[in-house]
This record gives C-alpha cells, sequence and structure tokens, in this order.
C-alpha cells in the first residue's frame, strides 16, 4: 500500500533559521505530493504541491522538490518566522484514487 | 468567497447523546471527507462520499454515520456507540480530476467534548 513517513516532531528552531522537515513515501504508482499546514485551532490549508518528478512546489518562502529516486519530498524554508508555528502535513495521492495519504505531522515551534 | 463551512465551531455533549456535525461546500466540488483528529496524532479518515446519494466508509468508521442528499452538503453523525467521540472533526473536499492532484480543501474544524 501506500504510505509516508515524516520526521518526528516537535522541530524547535529560533526566528530566522533554515527549516528543514523530512518527508519520504511509498506508492504503487506516480503520486502527487503535497504539504499542508494546520494552525492552532484550525483546519489544515494546502501549502504546496507537485504532480510530477523534478517538480518543485513553493508558497510563502516554503519550498520541496519531488525526488522521484529518493521517493521524497523534503520541505525546506530559508528563514523562519514565528508565524510559522504550526503542523505540517506531507500526503500523496495517486491518480484513480481520490483518497490522499496523509503522513502523522511534524508540529513547528519557532522562538523569536 | 468559496469555501467549506463547518458548524458549530465548539460543541458540547453528554454520553449517550447522538450529535451532528455539519459541513457545508460552495466550491462545486463532488467528493466530500470527514476526518478525526486526535491530540499529537495525524488524521484519520471516517467517511468520504464522491456523488451525492452514495459515501464509503473509512478507517474508523464505527459509532459514526453519514449522509449526502446534496452535493454541497455533508453531515456527519456521531452516535452514542462511539466509544471515544471527544476529538477535532474536519470535513473536507476536493474535485475528481486527477490533473489537480485530488488536492483537499479543509473546513476549520469542530471540536466535540463528550462528558
Amino acid at each position: 500500500g501506500n504510505s509516508v513517513t515524516q520526521m518526528e516532531g516537535p522541530v524547535t528552531l529560533s526566528e530566522e533559521a533554515f527549516l528543514t522537515i523530512n518527508c519520504t513515501y511509498t506508492a504503487t504508482g506516480y503520486p502527487s505530493l503535497f504539504w499542508y499546514v494546520q494552525y492552532p485551532g484550525e483546519g489544515l490549508q494546502l501549502l504546496l504541491k507537485a504532480t510530477k518528478a523534478d517538480d518543485k512546489g513553493s508558497n510563502k518562502g516554503f519550498e520541496a522538490t519531488y525526488r522521484k529516486e529518493t521517493t521524497s519530498f523534503h520541505l525546506e524554508k530559508g528563514s523562519v518566522q514565528v508565524s510559522d508555528s504550526a503542523v505540517y502535513f506531507c500526503a500523496l495521492s495517486i491518480g484513480g484514487s481520490y483518497i490522499p495519504t496523509f503522513g502523522r505531522g511534524t508540529s513547528l515551534i519557532v522562538h523569536p | 468567497d468559496g469555501g467549506i463551512t463547518q458548524s458549530p465551531k465548539y460543541l458540547f455533549r453528554k454520553e449517550g447523546q447522538n450529535v451532528t456535525l455539519s459541513c457545508e461546500q460552495n466550491l462545486n466540488h463532488d467528493a466530500m471527507y470527514w476526518y478525526r483528529q486526535d491530540p499529537g496524532q495525524g488524521l484519520r479518515l471516517i467517511y468520504y462520499s464522491q456523488i451525492v446519494n452514495d459515501f464509503q466508509k473509512g478507517d474508523i468508521a464505527e459509532g459514526y454515520s453519514v449522509s449526502r442528499e446534496k452535493k454541497e452538503s455533508f453531515p456527519l453523525t456521531v452516535t452514542s456507540a462511539q466509544k471515544n467521540p471527544t476529538a477535532f472533526y474536519l470535513c473536507a473536499s476536493s474535485v475528481l480530476d486527477s490533473g489537480s492532484g485530488y488536492e483537499q480543501y479543509f473546513g476549520p474544524g469542530t471540536r466535540l467534548t463528550v462528558t
């Protein structure tokens, strides 16, 4: 079956530090890959996505590159802010099945 | 603005009572989903639907029921048979176009507390 593995949290950083949250996947086909963000007490919202190998998704200073050879989709940001504190979910979906597979989420805490 | 609304934001019930959580979308999406989220946990799929009057059980459907009488509405009933109903419930929707990758749009969630 399909699965998504994210690094355990919480990830704790100081403001302006570099962020990496690792995400690897296993899939039976060619998935689309997503990062969602959940701020405290809210629903999830799409942060970025990539639908084919070597695509780079980017939004709000966050980036992730779809690496088929390493089955990875790591999330990066060059300089985090306190307002980036949230839980980040990596997810995949396979063409033909509209039920996505989510990772367990990684909590990010950014200190001033 | 298009989006998904869930009401209420907070809901309190006594044990043994059924409770219905509302989910409405005006995105014209065909597919709708219900997830449960417990503290520090990921998302677990309860039910999903791709068309009016049809829905399927997800991974943790026991103790829950749904209906899909209209395309824009997908209410979830938490029955008294659900052993641990206290949780954060999220509704989502998506188009059924594989070109989009089936990205999901989420509502703001309903926090249910049963005592």
